[in-house]
């Protein structure tokens, strides 16, 4: 149980383009999601907590406009990578939470902008 | 596959006990693995990587690439290292795969 997935597990785009990554809760039901950025050998970045129904909480130095969060059901949060520069490369992990067992982690989506 | 087992998803042991978390991971290539932390209500943070081989807060973790796992322990545990713990396998291309935790508390 507890699994988390994201869809897609790579993508390529153009920059200027936007690109939406998907994470779902496959069998629970997760009223906060988290969404992560992996810099290269670096430790994990929040960068904003996603609540179903409600705005996201974004991490200070995060650009909302750039990263559009929208939970709208129990089990999907996206995260949306408008205008994307080069600079927006990068592996980019969900988490569901599931009250006093944790975060469970999606397998994780690499964003590359060509 | 890469995969990154964690067993036990909840442990408990009393204050000054030694605790040793368990992760096992499973990958062809040389890897390189992490524990991660997230104390109530903070965000998850790094513990430590194997590559620095460092102590953290007391917690020590060795590669053994025998047995292919990645155990965190201390020999003294304190109240305040309650908390979760998250074993992860960072790949080649920089992709990350996390166990799915383990939840430790220290009783007094």
């Amino acid at each position: 149980g507890a699994v988390v997935s994201q869809h897609p597990s790579r993508v390529i785009c153009k920059s200027g383009t936007s690109v939406k990554i998907e994470c779902r809760s496959l069998d629970f039901q997760a009223t906060t999601m988290f969404w992560y950025r992996q810099f290269p050998k670096q430790s994990l970045m929040l960068m904003a907590t996603s609540n179903e129904g409600s705005k996201a909480t974004y991490e200070q130095g995060v650009e909302k406009d750039k990263f559009l969060i929208n939970h709208a059901s129990l089990t999907l949060s996206t995260l949306t990578v408008t205008s994307a520069h080069p600079e927006d490369s990068s592996f980019y992990i969900c988490s569901a939470s599931i009250p006093a067992l944790g975060q469970f982690f999606g397998p994780g989506t690499r964003l590359t902008v060509l | 596959a890469q995969r990154v087992t964690q067993p036990e998803k909840l442990l408990s042991v009393f204050k000054g006990a030694p605790v040793e978390l368990k992760c096992n991971y499973s990958y062809s290539g040389s890897p390189e693995l992490f524990w991660y932390v997230q104390y109530s209500r903070q965000r998850l943070q790094l513990l430590l990587r194997h590559i620095s081989r460092e102590s953290i807060k007391g917690f020590t973790a060795d590669l053994n690439k025998g047995e292919t796992s990645f155990h965190l322990k201390k020999p003294f545990a304190q109240e305040e290292d309650s908390a979760m713990y998250y074993c992860a396998l960072s790949l080649p291309n920089n992709d990350m795969r996390f166990g799915a935790g383990t939840r430790l508390t220290v009783k007094p």
